[in-house]
């Protein structure tokens, strides 16, 4: 069935390291994989998105990677900082309707 | 712009009684799809909406409901709430099916007591 599969759960890394979130995915036929930065107690926001033509896509800090085959895509942020701390959700659409499935999200910790 | 806009903010209700959710899309919009957000399932697909069309719906039972407007706003109905249905209801709109981007509103927190 339809599902995005997303780990950990928590990640807590040390300001100015890096921080990788992964994801897998069900459905071959995906072609859109967009990533959502939540603030505590705001809306998800759009951070970065990756079509299923494109293996890596970068913003600054922020970089996503796609690999197809193995049907994963990641999140990786370079050179945290204390606002980076949030909840990430990594998603994907499926070809075959048009909603967006999220992950279950990840609680992103920044240690000074 | 405007954002998304989403009303109200917060509601209580009580076990058993209905409620309906309003959520205005970004101008030029015309699909909103809504999700349930709870601390421990994430973001779960209630349905989505494209001209006044349901395109797609989640796993919810049939308490749940909604329809979309001419004007491409939308509301979300939930009947005999339970306890379990206390979360946060945010909506997201996008230019049209299939168009990347969502961009969600603020959210209305329901708590059902």
């Amino acid at each position: 069935g339809e599902n995005v599969e997303q780990h950990p759960s928590t990640l807590s890394v040390q300001e100015g390291d890096s921080a990788v979130i992964k994801c897998t995915y069900s459905d071959s036929a995906s072609n859109y994989f967009p990533w959502y930065k939540q603030e505590l107690g705001k809306r998800p926001q759009l951070i970065i998105d990756i079509r299923s033509n494109v293996g890596e896509k970068k913003d600054q800090r922020i970089a996503v990677t796609l690999n197809k085959t193995a049907k994963h895509f990641s999140l990786h942020i370079t050179e945290t900082q204390p606002e980076d701390s949030a909840v990430y959700f990594c998603a994907a659409r499926y070809s075959s309707a048009s909603k967006i499935i999220f992950g279950s999200g990840t609680r992103l910790s920044i240690r000074p | 712009k405007a954002g998304v806009t989403q009303t109200p903010r917060y509601l209580i209700k009580t076990r058993g009684q209905q409620v309906t959710l309003s959520c205005s899309p970004i101008s030029g919009h015309r699909s909103v799809s809504w999700y349930q957000q709870t601390p421990g399932q994430g973001l779960q697909f209630l349905f989505e909406y494209f001209s006044e069309t349901q395109r797609n719906k989640g796993n919810f039972p049939g308490r749940f409901s909604g329809r979309q407007f001419s004007n491409s706003r939308s509301e979300m109905n939930v009947s005999t709430l339970e306890l379990g249905d206390s979360a946060l209801y945010l909506c997201a709109s996008s230019l049209g099916a299939n168009q990347d981007g969502y961009t969600f509103g603020s959210g209305t927190r329901l708590t059902v007591v």
